[in-house]
């Protein structure tokens, strides 16, 4: 089945970095989601693109749906200590079979450097 | 405004005992869906509905069943708990899917294991 590579797996941040995230698979994808997952509850959504080359920001979150929409990234600019979590990128198709299915990366875990 | 409401939010069942993780939505979607989440993993879609009436397989569907009597809820069924099904369950709806992707909005989850 479709897969999507989520690189890094983890990273540790310290407060006022800036950090990055992407995704990237073999497949192409219409829509790109961004979600955030704090732990005991579910994936909150954070950004969707849905044309390629869209680029769009939600406060310090910035989100790219790549130009061949087989990939995207996610900006976090100026980190807080409430940015760690648990970051998903998710594809999802449009067409007939799918029915908006989506597919989801393993993860990137955001922590605060010790 | 709820969203989406899942029940319970945790569960501990011996092998063999079946139960309905409950699935709850008020936003009027016609799209929704089950997921599972193991440990360091993304989520794997179980089974999904376009409407009500209508539900069809996802990726790993095998040891569940769901039904869609109405546009509100989406109830999954475990009927013979295995400890292979010991994950987080996430609900999920949208409002479109096609050419209208519509984002999904996601429950809480509920965190079944099986002993």
């Amino acid at each position: 089945g479709q897969q999507l590579n989520q690189s890094p797996q983890s990273m540790f941040i310290q407060e006022g970095e800036d950090v990055s995230m992407n995704c990237t698979s073999s497949s192409i994808f219409n829509t790109w989601l961004w979600y955030k997952q704090d732990p005991g509850e579910g994936p909150v959504l954070l950004i969707a693109l849905y044309k390629a080359g869209e680029l769009t920001s939600n406060g310090r979150l910035t989100a790219q749906f790549g130009t061949t929409r087989k990939d995207s990234f996610l900006n976090i600019s100026a980190s807080i200590p409430s940015d760690v979590g648990i970051y998903f990128c998710a594809g999802q198709l449009s067409d007939g079979g799918s029915q908006g299915n989506l597919i989801f990366g393993k993860g990137t875990k955001l922590s605060v450097k010790p | 405004n709820a969203g989406v409401t899942q029940t319970p939010k945790f569960r501990i069942l011996k092998i063999g005992q079946s139960m309905t993780l409950q699935c709850a939505q008020d936003m009027n979607h016609n799209y929704m869906y089950w997921y599972r989440q193991d440990p360091g993993m993304g989520l794997k879609l179980i089974y999904y509905s376009v409407g009500a009436g209508i539900t069809d397989k996802g990726e790993v569907p095998n040891g569940y069943n769901v039904s869609r009597s109405t546009t509100e809820d989406f109830p999954l069924r475990l009927e013979l708990a295995a400890p292979s099904q010991t994950s987080v369950y996430f609900c999920a709806s949208s409002s479109g899917a096609g050419d209208s992707n519509q984002p999904q909005h996601f429950g809480d989850g509920t965190r079944l294991s099986i002993l």
